[in-house]
């Protein structure tokens, strides 16, 4: 069964960072191109990275270049996302999935964890 | 500029059939989608990928309630024998290289 389970969210003030984290199984993580959702209160999903299955490509929404770095670990089927210089608007639910190969589709959520940007 | 269209809002009874509208924008009509399901306090949920053509690959466990189908640039959802855990909100989503893409969004009421 394939699982996804995120964790490290939590409230940090406005500038601070947080490192989020999602444990894979149930499949070959190593295989599969990754990618970090998230959804603000109120608001629909909104893509924020994505990470290659061989980690030589990345890419991030606009609103996060710069700030954010996603990054996994194969040997221990784990993803993560690196976030610096937190702003309000970053408060959101960060879900973690997987894509569908060749590419494009998300066959597989987590449940989220919540960042909570505020002072 | 490539953009998803999603009216905001459907509602249906127990027991009928809903159709759910994404559209892409002009010069996209070719474009693959696919269709997620957010319950209230879940992890979305990956229903089908649906092609231009109208065919389409379902998820796993997805029940055959759930169809799709395509026209033009219209991607569609179509949910029969409505049941009270249909009542979710459905997001459409794209891909292209540098990019993944979610429409807005359909609140769907059961009602």
């Amino acid at each position: 069964e394939v699982q996804l389970v995120e964790s490290g969210g939590g409230l940090v003030q406005p500038g601070g960072s947080l490192r989020l984290s999602c444990a894979a199984s149930g499949f070959t993580f190593s295989s599969y191109t990754m990618s970090w959702v998230r959804q603000a209160p109120g608001k629909g999903l909104e893509w924020v990275s994505y990470i290659s299955s061989s980690s030589t490509t990345v890419y991030y929404t606009d609103s996060v270049k710069g700030r954010f770095t996603i990054s996994r670990d194969d040997a221990k089927n784990s993803l993560s996302l690196q976030m610096n210089s937190l702003r309000a608007e970053d408060t959101a639910v960060y879900f973690c999935a997987r894509e569908a190969p060749p590419y494009g589709e998300f066959d597989y959520w987590g449940q989220g964890t919540l960042v909570t940007v505020s002072s | 500029q490539l953009v998803l269209t999603q009216s905001p809002s459907a509602s249906a009874s127990l027991g009928d059939s809903v159709k759910l509208t994404c559209t892409l924008s002009s010069g996209h009509s070719g474009f693959t989608i696919a269709w997620h399901q957010h319950q209230p306090e879940k992890g979305p949920r990956f229903l089908m990928k649906l092609n231009s053509d109208g065919s389409h690959n379902k998820g796993d466990g997805i029940p055959d309630r759930f169809s799709g189908s395509s026209s033009g640039a219209e991607r569609y959802l179509t949910i029969s024998s409505l049941q009270s855990e249909d009542e979710a909100d459905y997001y459409c989503q794209t891909w292209g290289t540098g990019f993944r893409l979610f429409g807005g969004g359909t609140k769907l009421t059961v009602l």
